[in-house]
């Protein structure tokens, strides 16, 4: 299958600063998806980009589609205690047969408030 | 506004039982996917189905079997289920096609065989 490699593995970091995560393949994927998951449930969509180059906000949070399209980084800015949770990114392949998706292994996001 | 419900979220089963795992969205969605998820290994799919009637498999079909019932609802059938089959399970759905949609998931199933 497809490998995304994403880093880093986990973050700890005061309330209010910034934080910064990234995805890389060795693929060419059409979309990247960003998701955070809180514990106890399912993966819930940040972000979606659908072209290289693109530049995406939402609320504090920003994310960008490689030029590449072989890689994708998140942003938060100013973080606070609910931004705790496991982000991962997502690339996404389309077919003949329909759409699939590849995910990061995850970045386990710790505000100490 | 349900999403994607799964239903069970928790489940003990012994090994060598067998298991259907429900999974519905009301998105109208043509598409739908069961994943599993392991500690340190994110999220890896299983089967697929594209849109009503048919199906594919992930990176980890073995040890399972799907039925996409109807446009809605997509099961997961462990046959007889291993203790390497504990994990995390989740449904998702998303548009089907050229369009790049998201996929949208459920909460979960956790699944532990003993």
């Amino acid at each position: 299958g497809q490998q995304l490699n994403q880093s880093p593995q986990s973050m700890f970091i005061q309330e209010g600063e910034d934080v910064s995560m990234n995805c890389t393949s060795s693929s060419i994927f059409n979309t990247w998806l960003w998701y955070k998951q809180d514990p106890g449930e399912g993966p819930v969509l940040l972000i979606a980009l659908y072209k290289a180059g693109e530049l995406t906000s939402n609320g504090r949070l920003t994310a960008q589609f490689g030029i590449t399209r072989k890689d994708s980084f998140l942003n938060i800015s100013a973080s606070i205690p609910s931004d705790v949770g496991i982000y991962f990114c997502a690339g996404q392949l389309l077919f003949d047969t329909g759409n699939q998706f590849y995910f990061g292994t995850g970045t386990s996001l710790t505000v100490i408030p | 506004n349900a999403g994607v419900t799964q239903t069970p979220k928790f489940q003990v089963l012994k090994t060598g039982q067998s298991m259907t795992l429900q999974c519905a969205q009301d998105m109208n969605h043509n598409s739908m996917y069961w994943y599993r998820q392991d500690p340190g290994m994110g999220l890896r799919l299983i089967y697929y189905s594209a849109s009503e009637g048919t199906t594919d498999k992930g990176e980890v079909p073995n040890g399972y079997n799907v039925s996409r019932l109807n446009k809605r609802e997509f099961s997961l059938r462990l046959e007889s289920a291993a203790p390497s089959q504990t994990s995390v399970y989740f449904c998702a759905s998303s548009v089907e096609g050229r369009i790049n949609q998201p996929q949208h998931f459920g909460d979960g199933t956790r699944l532990s065989i003993l």
